[in-house]
């Protein structure tokens, strides 16, 4: 059964560094998104992606986040200037139009 | 208006008997309602899912009942088992490629 793959699974960064997150989501889904969870808290949306642009993003969303689908097959999450509240899960999902799935993040650590 | 309201925060329940949780929300713009379903250091699983055009839906042990004139939809685990233990978000969104708006999370523990 396809899946979305994200890499790496642990991210242990300074503060001020940058950090890319990278994603592989399932290969004929059209909308790519991704969320955040800090620990033991509620899943947050960050950005969604379609058609090669931004299509909708939260207010977490700041200049310091960008997005890329650099290739067919890529979609990645940058964070040019780490905070550390900054530090959560990270997850990527993508989905062919309603139903979304969910990859099994990235654990972001910033210290 | 975009939140969703979920309860109870945690939830215990003995093996076999049935789990249920609740959501509520406040935009009626939302018209697809999942649940997603979390085990320790994994992502959601995307468990089952709803439009608001029924008011049932039924897969296996899981069930989803949606009120639209209440705007809320609640979550039945039958029959519950110990490897059901998880958090459980429920979540809206308006149509395709829009964000998902998450419920708070219930964390349900199933004891043998």
């Amino acid at each position: 059964e396809p899946e979305v793959t994200q890499t790496p699974s642990h991210q242990v960064t300074q503060m001020g560094q940058e950090v890319i997150l990278r994603c592989v989501p399932i290969s004929n889904h059209l909308y790519f998104y991704w969320y955040r969870q800090i620990l033991g808290q509620k899943v947050e949306f960050l950005v969604s992606f379609y058609n090669n642009e931004i299509s909708e993003k939260s207010e977490i969303f700041d200049d310091q986040f960008s997005v890329e689908r650099p290739d067919g097959s890529n979609f990645t999450l940058k964070i040019r200037s780490t905070k550390l509240e900054d530090s959560a899960m990270y997850f990527c999902a993508s989905s062919e139009r309603l139903e979304e799935y969910f990859g099994p993040g990235t654990r972001l650590t910033v210290t | 208006q975009q939140q969703v309201k979920q309860s109870p925060q945690s939830l215990i329940v003995q093996k076999g008997g049935i789990s249920i949780i609740n959501c509520a929300y406040e935009n009626t713009a939302f018209d697809y309602f999942p649940w997603y379903q979390q085990f320790p250091g994994k992502g959601p699983a995307l468990l089952i899912a709803i439009r608001p055009d029924v008011s049932e839906k039924k897969e296996g042990r899981f069930t989803i009942s949606f009120n639209k004139s209440a705007k809320q939809f609640s979550l039945h685990i039958m029959d519950s088992q110990p490897g059901d233990s998880a958090t459980y978000f429920c979540a809206a969104s308006m149509n395709a490629g829009n964000m998902l708006t998450f419920g708070g999370g219930t964390r349900l523990m199933v004891k043998p």
